[in-house]
């Protein structure tokens, strides 16, 4: 049962468009969201967050938004930069206080942006 | 921002044999660390939560016999593939919670390809 849905494997954009990935939830408990990039063979990277009090979140060229209501929340990029392409993971968590923090990811969106 | 250093980074081995990979928080201690794996084209799942001083904690489907779990420090948690297989080939990536336990530090990973 996924419970983070990225259901665009792959997005190609041209260097200077707007770059957006998408994500979806199915978890009501999920109150915090990330998104992370990924390089081939390395360890993901943090982008950006969000929590369930905000429906924008903004840092520099990447926008987070999230829309609770749809259980979406979608990561915008602009301008794109041909730096860009990776493979971008949405995830989620029900954060409870303590130290036992898991995240719970999505299969990953390909962005590759052409020059 | 805080580190999280994996080691190593790629390990071939034939069937049979046992591969530790190790994980250490380079600036920061934690008591918890999270163990991922990835298969291709596939979600980061979360295989074991481990906790220092104690027992891990495997998610369901996950073998803890097969898949050792050591927490023996604040800063080193090791996960051990005891009696490998080629279908333990795969992509394992340990993580660590930040301070504010709002985000999770990587590490580089471990390509491990089983022959």
């Amino acid at each position: 049962d996924q419970q983070v849905k990225q259901n665009s494997p792959s997005l190609s954009v041209q260097e200077g468009r707007i770059s957006i990935l998408n994500c979806d939830y199915t978890n009501s408990m999920f109150d915090y969201f990330l998104w992370y990039k990924k390089y081939p063979a390395e360890g993901p990277t943090f982008l950006i967050s969000i929590s369930s009090i905000k429906d924008k979140n903004e840092d520099g060229r990447f926008t987070v938004f999230l829309n609770k209501s749809a259980k979406h929340l979608s990561l915008h990029i602009v301008p794109s930069q041909p730096g860009d392409s990776a493979v971008y993971f949405c995830a989620a968590s029900a954060s409870s206080g303590g130290s036992n923090y898991k995240l719970t990811f999505g299969k990953g969106t390909l962005l590759t942006v052409n020059p | 921002g805080a580190v999280v250093s994996q080691h190593p980074s790629w390990v071939i081995c034939k069937s049979g044999t046992s591969v530790k990979i190790e994980c250490r928080s380079l600036d920061f201690q934690a008591t918890t660390m999270f163990w991922y794996r990835q298969f291709p084209k596939q979600s980061l799942m979360l295989m074991a939560t481990s906790n220092e001083g104690s027992k891990a904690t495997y998610e369901q489907g996950v073998e803890k016999d097969k898949f050792l779990i050591n927490h023996a420090s604040l800063t080193l948690s090791t996960l051990t593939v005891t009696s490998a297989h080629p279908e333990d080939s795969s992509f394992y990536i340990c993580s660590a919670p930040g301070r504010t336990n709002t985000e999770a530090f990587f590490g580089q990973g471990t390509r491990l390809t089983v022959v």
